[in-house]
């Protein structure tokens, strides 16, 4: 089961700024390891958005940003476009159970 | 280009096996963590095993004996052999590379396991 909770839907609209939290607790986030973030397409598999907390891989348009607090994490996006719409997952390790990801969260652009 | 490639999956009996394959091209699995994740139909991501580098191997407690993942360090390919397969072991399973802080990147197109009777 997962243990970084991650709110089921986010929804705005075009050019708008939406954020998708990533709660966690004292074995994962909270113990220091960092902060991943993946998008979802619909049928594809996931892909690399957000590394280490705040990176962004080559390719990946700054409208996307990532920032961890304590046993939490988030993910920004600004200037909504309609192709940002698919699933977003974080994903951290865990002492206890190794890798771990979250619960998923789909965005949706109006 | 660095890429993943996963074949093997497919429609199984409860309590059958199934052998995926992960052909890696350019990068060395043998000289990285690398790792199998699976998503049920519908549902998140669910992180199944590891085989570091060094050949350690560790696995989700939901496929703990039942699943093992090794490496053909020639063919430059990961595999997961999946035995005593339940309903509920029902996904897509990808495979991917593991990075130094712990990340997954790249993964490959994913490999559709269908256990039913």
């Amino acid at each position: 089961q997962s243990v970084l909770t991650q709110p089921p839907s986010v929804s705005g609209a075009p050019g708008q700024r939406v954020t998708i939290s990533c709660t966690g607790s004292s074995s994962n986030i909270g113990a220091g390891y960092d902060v991943h973030w993946f998008q979802q397409l619909p049928g594809t598999a996931p892909k690399l958005l957000i590394y280490g907390n705040s990176n962004r891989p080559s390719g990946v348009p700054d409208r996307f940003s990532g920032s961890k607090s304590g046993t939490s994490a988030s993910l920004a996006i600004t200037g909504l476009q309609a192709e940002d719409e698919a699933d977003y997952y974080c994903q951290s390790y865990d002492s206890r159970l190794d890798y771990v990801f979250g619960t998923g969260t789909k965005v949706t652009v109006l | 280009e660095v890429q993943l490639v996963e074949s093997g999956g497919g429609l199984v009996q409860p309590g059958g096996s199934l052998r995926l394959s992960c052909a890696a091209s350019g990068f060395t699995v043998r000289s990285n963590y690398m790792s199998w994740v699976r998503q049920a139909p519908g549902k998140g991501l669910e992180w199944v095993s590891v085989i570091y580098s060094g050949g350690s191997t560790y696995y989700a407690d939901s496929v703990k004996g039942r699943f093992t993942i090794s490496r053909h360090n020639s063919k430059n390919t990961l595999y997961l052999q999946m035995n005593s397969l339940r309903v509920e072991d029902t996904a897509v399973y990808y495979c991917a590379r593991v990075r130094p802080r712990d990340w997954f990147d790249p993964w490959g197109q994913g490999t559709l396991v269908t256990v039913s009777s």
